[in-house]
């Protein structure tokens, strides 16, 4: 069964941070995701990486980067933290041919 | 630019009663995914349709996809307290890794 974890559940952070979330997958996947989820917003997509070292911006990327070292891990860096990034974030891999696995997510709040 | 509209937003029913939850999109694909979020969780794959006229049950859930139609539909047979959660349909983007995610139906089964 595919596995993919965040590291953490809840997170908490002054603003001006710099925030790293950190996501590990298990199967082997080449495409990882990161979404932010806000109610009434659904689902937005802030980047992708379909290959290690490879990334691309997805709906809303300002604010946010990315790194894949290794294909396994795909972090997602707040730069600067702003309270209006305070959402539910939730990373995702898959394969060719199959759906997109989610982790846990990762409640994060910016104060 | 693909958009995907589910109906209803929300959806408050009696335990055993039968309903339908739709999921419109607006550019050809040939596959489409449905998951399920609980409270507070993370997203949990629940149909892969790959085809058109691909039908998949599990227990008092069944999808179908019409790709003529860019219709998919979920229904629900008899609901149970248990099936209380946010449902969500995602359509990949044609020539890209992304998917585009439906707004989502909230269920809530009254006992």
């Amino acid at each position: 069964d595919v596995k993919v974890t965040q590291s953490s559940r809840y997170l908490v952070k002054r603003t001006g941070e710099k925030v790293f979330l950190e996501c590990v997958q298990d199967m082997d996947h080449e495409n990882m995701f990161w979404y932010r989820q806000d109610p009434g917003l659904g689902l937005r997509l802030i980047y992708f990486s379909y290959d290690v070292k490879m990334k691309e911006k997805g709906d809303i990327p300002e604010g946010y980067s990315v790194s894949r070292e290794k294909k396994e891990r795909f972090s997602l860096i707040l730069e600067s933290a702003s309270t209006n990034q305070t959402s539910m974030y939730l990373c995702a891999s898959r394969d060719r041919g199959i759906p997109l696995h989610f982790g846990n997510g990762t409640r994060l709040t910016v104060t | 630019e693909l958009k995907v509209e589910q109906n209803p937003l929300f959806l408050s029913m009696q335990e055993g009663k039968n309903y339908t939850i739709y999921c419109n999109y607006s550019t050809t694909s040939d596959r489409l995914y449905w998951y399920r979020q609980d409270p507070g969780k993370s997203l949990e794959s629940l149909f892969v349709l790959l085809s058109n006229g691909a039908v998949k049950q599990e227990g008092r859930l069944m999808a179908s996809l019409d790709t003529k139609a860019r219709l998919s539909t979920l229904h629900i047979t008899a609901a149970v307290h248990d099936l209380s959660a946010t449902y969500f349909c995602a359509v990949p983007t044609s020539g890209t890794y992304k998917y585009i995610f439906g707004t989502g139906t909230r269920l809530k089964v009254l006992a």
